[in-house]
C-alpha cells in the first residue's frame, strides 16, 4: 500500500538555524510530491511541489526540497529559520496521473529564539 | 493559486445533530475535495466534488453520513450528519488545480461534537 513518513513527530531549532524536515515515501513508481505548512489555526499553504525535472526545487518562504529516487525521500530544507516557521508541516504525495492525495502525519516545528 | 473561504470556522454541536459546511473558491473550479483531520491526525480525504456528478467518496465514508453538493463551480457543502464525539475534527476543503494534482486548502472548520 502507498503510505508517507514523516519520521519525526517534532523538532525544535533556534531562531538562525537551519533546518532539514524528513519525509519518505512508499509507491511502485515516481509520485507527484508535496509540502505544506499549517499553522495555527489556518488551512494548510502549499510550500512546494515536485512533478518531474531538476529533483532540486525551490519554494516560498525560502524553502527548499530535494527528491531523491534512490531514496524514496523528499526531505525539506530551509538554511536559516525564522520564529515566524514554528506550525506543522505535511508531506503529501500523489500518484502521477490522479488527485488523491497521501498525506504524511506531519511534523510539529518549534523555534527558539 | 486559489482564495478559498469556509463557513463556519468553528462549530461546537450536541450529538445526533448535523451540520452544514460552506466551501466557496473565488474561482471556477472543476475539482473540488473534502478532508477530514482528526485531533493530532493527518488529513483523511473523504470525498471529491465534481460538478455535476454525484461526488466520489472514498473507503471509509458514506453518502449518508457525509452527503455532498456541489451545485456550480464555485460552491460545495459537506454536512455532517447524525453527529458524535468521534466526528469531532477539523475539516477542510480543496480545490484541484493542474488536473487536481496541485491542491490549494480552505481555512478548515473546526467541529467539536458534545
Amino acid at each position: 500500500a502507498q503510505s508517507v513518513t514523516q519520521p519525526d513527530i517534532h523538532i525544535t531549532v533556534s531562531e538562525g538555524a537551519s533546518l532539514e524536515l524528513r519525509c519518505n515515501y512508499s509507491y511502485g513508481a515516481t509520485p507527484y510530491l508535496f509540502w505544506y505548512v499549517q499553522s495555527p489555526g489556518q488551512g494548510l499553504q502549499l510550500l512546494l511541489k515536485y512533478f518531474s525535472g531538476d529533483t532540486l526545487v525551490q519554494g516560498i518562504k525560502g524553502f527548499e526540497a530535494e527528491f531523491k529516487r534512490s531514496q524514496s525521500s523528499f526531505n525539506l530544507r530551509k538554511p536559516s529559520v525564522h520564529w515566524s516557521d514554528a506550525a506543522e508541516y505535511f508531506c503529501a504525495v500523489a500518484p502521477t496521473g490522479t488527485y488523491k492525495y497521501i498525506f504524511g502525519t506531519g511534523t510539529r516545528l518549534k523555534v527558539l529564539a | 493559486s486559489a482564495v478559498i473561504s469556509q463557513k463556519p470556522s468553528r462549530d461546537i454541536c450536541q450529538r445526533g445533530t448535523s451540520l452544514t459546511i460552506q466551501c466557496q473558491v473565488d474561482s471556477q473550479v472543476t475539482m473540488m475535495f473534502w478532508y477530514r483531520q482528526q485531533p493530532g491526525q493527518s488529513l483523511t480525504l473523504i470525498a471529491t466534488a465534481n460538478q455535476g456528478s454525484e461526488a466520489t467518496y472514498e473507503s471509509g465514508f458514506v453518502i449518508d453520513k457525509f452527503p455532498i453538493s456541489r451545485p456550480n463551480l464555485t460552491f460545495s457543502t459537506l454536512t455532517v450528519s447524525n453527529m458524535s464525539p468521534e466526528d469531532s475534527s477539523i475539516y477542510l476543503c480543496s480545490v484541484g488545480l493542474a488536473g487536481g494534482q496541485e491542491q490549494y486548502f480552505g481555512p478548515g472548520t473546526r467541529l467539536t461534537v458534545t
